[in-house]
């Protein structure tokens, strides 16, 4: 059972341009949340989806930012128009669906970096 | 303090010591769950403890929580070099069918040779 995936492992991006990472989910997770991790702190929510829902997007910058998880395919988080301060890793983790099943289990995680 | 705040902020041990790191939150929870990160990587999961549980063993990981001082603490025995880490706990509430964790800011475990 292959684990989360997510792609590209290193992206960079010049100031304005679009950053697209990817997160497959691990086989029969439904459930995925995107994390940021700027350096030396801890991870900070994002967003949270189920297939084809967002069911909580507290965590995420009001513009600029947006994440989906299409009925088929990985989920996306993309980020328009990049600053030097979306620099950061950006972690994907799935859990399983149903009452009870809370552990979440995380990507390798795309460490942007804007230049 | 932020919800899941460890302390200390970083370690140094021998190896073949136990480490003990500790974590606090200030809301109410349904579970802790601690989480090791190796440098430049990805989050592995360590242990889940739910809030009716005091206590939790998985080999050499004995992680404990108190709901009533809102803390929880790790320890890892008979440590190893490869032990070497920043370990988050993490913790969560409930909403919506999911869980959205709030991590802590982590401490540093490093066991020498």
């Amino acid at each position: 059972n292959a684990g989360v995936m997510q792609n590209p492992r290193h992206l960079v991006r010049r100031r304005g341009q679009e950053a697209r990472l990817r997160c497959s989910p691990m086989k029969g997770h439904s459930h995925v949340y995107w994390y940021r991790q700027l350096p030396e702190e801890g991870l900070k929510f994002m967003v949270y989806l189920q297939k084809e829902n967002i069911i909580d997007e507290s965590g995420m910058p009001k513009e600029r930012f947006s994440a989906e998880f299409p009925k088929e395919g990985p989920s996306i988080l993309r980020i328009q128009q990049v600053v030097r301060g979306d620099s950061a890793a950006y972690f994907c983790a799935s859990s399983p669906a149903g009452q009870g099943r809370y552990e979440q289990y995380f990507g390798p995680g795309t460490r942007l970096t804007v230049t | 303090s932020q919800q899941g705040e460890e302390d200390p902020q970083a370690l140094s041990i021998q190896e073949g010591e136990n480490a003990t790191m500790n974590c606090s939150y200030k809301t109410s929870i349904n579970n802790l769950q601690w989480y090791r990160q190796n440098s430049g990587r990805g989050l592995v999961h360590l242990i889940l403890i739910r809030s009716n549980e005091r206590e939790k063993h998985s080999g050499r990981l004995r992680v404990t929580l108190d709901t009533s001082k809102k803390s929880s603490s790790l320890l890892i025995t008979a440590s190893r070099a490869a032990d070497t880490a920043s370990y988050f706990c993490a913790t969560d509430r409930i909403t919506g069918g999911g869980n959205k964790l709030t991590f802590g800011t982590g401490t540093q475990l490093k066991v020498e040779l």
